[in-house]
């Protein structure tokens, strides 16, 4: 198995735009968790899917984020519309039993 | 509320010299704990994990031990190499989810 693949690897745009980060998970893993990585907060978790359904979005930090996981290969992170805040490097993460494997992340920059 | 906390940003060791990386947590549910490795401009690698059921784990040169009385695990890296000079996050796990800290930075000076 190649991994977490996230896409883009990194995306400038600016602020008002629309943003899509992209994850495809590992095979056979039954969580997905996306993300945050910030000096401030650290690897901050904005939400997570258990069989494709998602069970806890409170770390989404306001109504411009959303998440989809329409089946188990693949998922989303949109953010509707970009601000410079939300400048930072986004992980995605797949687990089975608790171990879970990261991406490579992408490092979004909104100007 | 910070349930993982790596209370040292930095640390800086000799190569050769034992590296020891601590992590506190305080919520006492947390029953797997998980260390990764982070390079920049890539995304966390598993490094060594250990069961709420034991009190030591060893992987080559690396060692992590839990003291869930005190609620402290750290991992203890011997000998340290330059290599090892990266991001180091440690992570509690509750029912599948894990809570990071916030990382500590090693550097290995040859």
């Amino acid at each position: 198995d190649a991994g977490v693949i996230q896409s883009p690897r990194h995306e400038v745009t600016e602020m008002g735009q629309e943003v899509t980060l992209r994850c495809k998970p590992i095979s056979g893993h039954d969580y997905l968790f996306w993300y945050r990585q910030t000096m401030m907060r650290g690897l901050e978790l904005l939400i997570y899917f258990n069989n494709n359904v998602p069970i806890d979005d409170s770390g989404m930090p306001e109504d411009r984020f959303s998440a989809k996981m329409p089946n188990a290969s693949f998922s989303t992170l949109k953010i509707q519309p970009s601000e410079p805040r939300d400048s930072a490097v986004y992980f995605c993460a797949s687990s089975f039993r608790g171990k879970a494997f990261f991406g490579q992340g992408t490092r979004l920059t909104v100007v | 509320d910070q349930q993982v906390k790596q209370n040292s940003p930095s640390l800086s060791v000799q190569e050769g010299r034992i590296s020891i990386l601590n992590c506190d947590y305080t919520n006492s549910m947390f029953d797997y704990f998980l260390w990764y490795k982070k390079y920049p401009a890539e995304g966390p690698t598993f490094l060594i994990s250990i069961s709420s059921i034991k009190d030591k784990n060893e992987d080559g040169r690396f060692t992590v031990f839990l003291n869930k009385s005190a609620k402290h695990l750290s991992l203890h890296i011997v000998p340290s190499q330059p290599g090892d000079s990266a991001v180091y996050f440690c992570a509690a796990t509750r029912s599948y989810i894990p809570t990071f800290g916030r990382g500590t930075s090693l550097i290995v000076h040859p």
